[in-house]
């Protein structure tokens, strides 16, 4: 079935650090990748998406590329703010008479001044 | 826009009660909702997909008569947990899509603790 993995948290940066979290999936046909973002008491929020192979979603400053070749949908901002502190959530939807998302563990960033 | 509501978002019940979560889309009419489940520090698992006016379809696993699910019209659905036990505590999360929509709008998310 389909699967996605990521990177273990907790991530700690400074403030204007780089930041890439790593996210792989698992799937049949040709899913769509979402990345979703989940602030301190808050629901999950849609921060970008990609729907076919090499596909570069952004948002925010956050980008990440869709890579069929590696599985791949890896996210990256080039100077993370301590705003950004939150749980990140790879997921991909299969397509269907409904979107069925399936999520990665979550991963969570902390951003220190 | 998109905007999705949960309510409550703390319960704490008593083991053997029933327990009702809802979900609202307050700004769009949701053809489908989901509900998940959150285990601390781990992924959201997805329960069911309820599309407005018919049965709810649930994931292998999840029992159908424990979790009720009902979408009665195009901005509303409720999970109830029926019968709560310790086991059942976990944080429960809607999400609603329009029509012909690929992207799914998060709610808040309800924490539930059985006693």
């Amino acid at each position: 079935g389909d699967s996605v993995t990521q990177m273990e948290g907790p991530v700690t940066l400074s403030e204007e650090a780089f930041l890439t979290i790593n996210c792989t999936y698992t799937a049949t046909g040709y899913p769509s990748l979402f990345w979703y973002v989940q602030y301190p008491g808050e629901g999950l929020q849609l921060l970008l998406k990609a729907t076919k192979a090499d596909d570069k979603g952004s948002n925010k400053g956050f980008e990440a590329t869709y890579r069929k070749e590696t599985t791949s949908f890896h996210l990256e901002k080039g100077s993370v703010q301590v705003s950004d502190s939150a749980v990140y959530f790879c997921a991909l939807g299969s397509a269907g008479g409904y979107q069925k998302v399936t999520f990665g563990t979550g991963t969570k960033l902390q951003v220190i001044p | 826009g998109a905007v999705v509501s949960q309510h409550p978002s703390w319960v704490i019940c008593k083991s053997g009660t029933s327990v009702k979560i809802e979900c609202r889309s307050l700004d769009f009419q949701a053809t489908t909702m989901f509900w998940y489940r959150q285990f601390p520090k781990q992924s959201l698992m997805l329960m069911a997909t309820s599309n407005e006016g018919s049965k709810a379809t649930y994931e292998q696993g999840v029992e159908k008569d424990k979790f009720l699910i009902n979408h009665a019209s195009l901005t509303l659905s409720t999970l109830t947990v029926t019968s709560a036990h310790p086991e059942d505590s976990s944080f429960y999360i809607c999400s609603a899509t329009g029509q012909g929509g690929e992207t799914q709008y998060f709610g808040p998310g309800t924490r539930l603790l059985v006693l």
